[in-house]
C-alpha cells in the first residue's frame, strides 16, 4: 500500500521559475527519498534525506523533512525544460527496508 | 551508486503464456529485492518483497500464484508472470537493497505487453 501523498498532482510553470512539490506520509520512517521518472522510463534517484536530517541540498535541488508533521518538500530552483518529468517521494520504513512510493507530481516546464 | 540490471527491457507475449523477468545486482549482494508494478500515469505499487533463500512476501491483493518470485541467490531475483492476460500489461521495476542500509537501487524496468 502507498503511504506517500504528493501535492500537487500536476504542476506547470515557466522555465526559470522555481518548482515546489510536497509529500506527506503516515508512519515512522528511516529515510525519505525523491525520484524522477521521465515518461515511460526508469527511475532516477535524486536525493535521500535521513530521519534525523532537516534539510539537504544537491545542485538545484533542496529537500526539507519535518518528521513532526510527517512531510517533506522538494524545491527545484531555476527550472529547465529538461526538468519536465514525474517526481515521486518514497519512504523507507524502519523495519523492513521497503520503499513505498507516493502518487507523484507531474511537473511540466513551459518554454 | 550500485548497479541493478533488469532484463528484458521490453517484452511482448501472447495471452496465456508466461514471461520471466530477471533482476540482477551487479556489484553488491542484495539481501532483499522488491518488485513493483506501474500502470500508465500512476505511481509504483509494491507487489512483493523477496529475500534470498526464502519465500517472497506479497502485498495485499497481489496473486502469488500468478506472479511467481524466486530469489535463488544474493544477486538474482526473477519475477514470472504466469498465464499472462492483457490486463497484466504494465511496467515492472525491481529494486535491490542491502539489509538495514535504507537505500535501494532500481533496475531500468520492463515494459510488458500482453496481446
Amino acid at each position: 500500500s502507498q503511504q506517500g501523498e504528493e501535492d500537487p498532482q500536476a504542476l506547470s510553470i515557466q522555465e526559470g521559475e522555481n518548482a515546489t512539490m510536497n509529500c506527506s506520509y503516515k508512519t515512522s520512517i528511516n529515510n525519505l527519498q525523491w525520484y524522477r521518472q521521465n515518461s515511460g522510463r526508469g527511475l532516477v534517484h535524486l536525493i535521500l534525506i535521513r530521519s534525523n536530517e532537516r534539510e539537504k541540498h544537491s545542485g538545484r535541488l533542496r529537500v526539507t523533512l519535518d518528521t513532526s508533521k510527517k512531510s517533506s518538500s522538494l524545491l527545484i530552483t531555476a527550472s529547465r525544460a529538461a526538468d519536465t518529468a514525474s517526481y515521486f517521494c518514497a519512504t523507507v520504513w524502519n523495519r523492513d527496508d521497503k520503499i513505498i512510493f507516493g502518487k507523484g507530481t507531474r511537473l511540466h516546464i513551459l518554454p | 551508486g550500485a548497479v541493478v540490471s533488469q532484463h528484458p527491457s521490453r517484452v511482448i507475449c501472447k495471452s496465456g503464456t508466461s514471461v520471466k523477468i530477471e533482476c540482477r545486482s551487479l556489484d553488491f549482494q542484495a539481501t532483499t529485492m522488491f518488485w513493483y508494478r506501474q500502470f500508465p500515469k500512476q505511481s509504483l505499487m509494491l507487489m512483493a518483497t523477496s529475500n534470498e533463500g526464502s519465500k517472497a512476501t506479497y502485498e495485499q491483493g497481489v496473486e502469488k500464484d500468478k506472479f511467481l518470485i524466486n530469489h535463488a541467490s544474493l544477486t538474482l531475483s526473477t519475477l514470472t508472470v504466469t498465464s499472462a492476460h492483457p490486463e497484466d500489461s504494465s511496467f515492472y521495476i525491481c529494486s535491490a537493497s542491502r539489509r538495514y542500509r535504507g537505500e535501494a537501487f532500481f533496475g531500468q524496468g520492463t515494459r510488458l505487453t500482453v496481446v
